[in-house]
């Protein structure tokens, strides 16, 4: 079975930093483009980052650029995202979802998702 | 870049059916929009992409036949057919764009979907 588990997400102070998890399992890991898609409460999806196989291109929303890094572990199957000078904006439920083989692929599965609460 | 906008709302009675837009803003009638399904408290699931010729590729995993999309001008359509209770959910729509160096995702603002 195709799974993805995010962890490591909290509470923190603004200004702060979190770094989230994401476990894969069930696929060839190496093989796809992952992506981190957030949803703050009672809002719509908002994606947020992307990384290709080898870690070689990366791509950032806007919002988050200089202040997140998405980065992969093909060795443990594992997607992280490095979040630094946390926003109460950054508050939402973040994602883990696997890309296609492409850089245009659809999002396919998705985690149950993580929390982060940016709040003093 | 290109905007999704979705209807924040709509409703259909169990057994009927209902169709649900995505409106790609001018510009973009040749994009594709990938269709995504949330149930309350869950994460998003994919339901297919669709494009102005219809379906692109294959439904996600365990998506009923009930389900099709069609293509047209700027808006891209999910229907659903005899709709049962367990389709009451929040529908996502989202796209990519890629422009030079850069490239990103957009998503509507989603439509939630009540069964009555």
């Amino acid at each position: 079975e195709v799974q993805l588990v995010e962890s490591g997400g909290g509470l923190v102070q603004p200004g702060g930093s979190l770094r989230l998890s994401c476990a894969a399992s069930g696929f060839t890991f190496s093989s796809y483009w992952m992506s981190w898609v957030r949803q703050a409460p009672g809002k719509g999806l908002e994606w947020v980052a992307n990384i290709k196989q080898d870690g070689s291109e990366k791509y950032y929303v806007d919002s988050v650029k200089g202040r997140f890094t998405i980065s992969r572990d093909n060795a443990k199957n594992s997607l992280y995202l490095q979040m630094n000078s946390l926003r109460a904006e950054d508050t939402a439920v973040y994602y883990c979802a696997r890309g296609g083989v492409y850089l245009s692929g659809w999002f396919d599965p998705w985690g149950q998702g993580t929390l982060v609460t940016v709040s003093s | 870049q290109p905007v999704l906008t979705q209807p924040p709302s709509a409703s259909a009675s169990l057994g009927a059916s209902v169709t649900l837009t995505c409106t790609l803003s001018s510009g973009y009638s040749n994009y594709k929009v990938d269709w995504y399904q949330q149930r309350p408290g869950k994460g998003p699931r994919f339901v297919m992409r669709v494009g102005t010729g219809g379906i692109v590729g294959s439904k996600g995993d365990g998506i009923p036949d009930r389900f099709s999309v069609l293509g047209s001008g700027l808006n891209r359509y999910l229907t659903i057919k005899n709709i049962q209770e367990e389709d009451e959910s929040d529908y996502h729509c989202g796209a990519d764009h890629g422009s030079g160096s850069n490239f990103f995702w957009v998503f509507g603002g989603g439509t939630k979907l009540t069964v009555l």
